[in-house]
């Protein structure tokens, strides 16, 4: 399972848009990266998913390089609920057991 | 997103009793279900991978006959703690494989063993 390297934490003013980069330099031919929100108490929360180059959805984007070493999420116009903490996962999506392994994510903090 | 239930939410129980968390995908049939548990201001730790009609399977270091996993439907999947102590509180959280190999997770269980 790829290993994942992500900040700590953050810390940004609402309005403004966030970008978290993860490092996963072992990232297999067949692994996808996804990405999670999680608000204490509750579970993670689904938030995108993507191989290569760029995805987008209405809460997010995901950039991949060519080399899918690394990705970037990119969360536009950050308010203060989006105040929590990000997991970049990578593991392949389409086949065989998939298992997410958790690394300490990024806690994003979100300032008025 | 596709939703997945988990119950209780919350319960206390008395160290030495087991207790039983029902994990439910709503809208989807689910293969494999996986169980994690979350200590206060950690990550959430794989515990163990459920697949329906099957044993399940443990990560490293968690005990079978102590975290009773069944996967009785493609739609259900529990995890009994059995003879519950102190150290087992914790958040205990199900996740679910949609067919497009998508993972959701349920709400959480929080876990308190008096």
């Amino acid at each position: 399972l790829a290993k994942t390297t992500q900040p700590i934490s953050m810390d940004s003013y609402e309005g403004q848009e966030v970008n978290i980069t993860c490092s996963h330099n072992n990232i297999a031919t067949n692994d996808y990266i996804t990405w999670y929100q999680q608000f204490p108490s509750q579970g993670p929360r689904f938030i995108i998913q993507g191989y290569k180059t760029k995805v987008t959805n209405e809460v997010a984007s995901l950039f991949i390089p060519a080399d899918r070493k690394s990705s970037t999420l990119s969360l536009p116009r950050v308010s203060l609920s989006d105040t929590a903490v990000y997991y970049c996962l990578v593991g392949a999506t389409r086949a065989g057991s998939y298992q997410l392994t958790f690394g300490k994510g990024t806690k994003l903090s979100v300032i008025p | 997103g596709a939703v997945v239930s988990q119950h209780p939410s919350r319960v206390i129980c008395k160290s030495g009793t087991s207790v039983k968390i029902e994990c439910r995908s709503l809208d989807f049939q689910a293969t494999t279900m996986f169980w994690y548990r979350q200590f206060p201001k950690q990550s959430l730790m794989l515990m163990a991978t459920s697949n329906e009609g099957s044993k399940a399977t443990y990560e490293q270091g968690v005990e079978k006959d102590k975290f009773l996993i069944n996967h009785a439907s493609l739609t259900l999947s529990t995890l009994t703690v059995t003879s519950a102590h102190p150290e087992d509180s914790s958040f205990y959280i199900c996740s679910a494989r949609n067919p497009s190999y998508e993972q959701y997770f349920g709400p959480g269980t929080r876990l308190t063993v008096t």
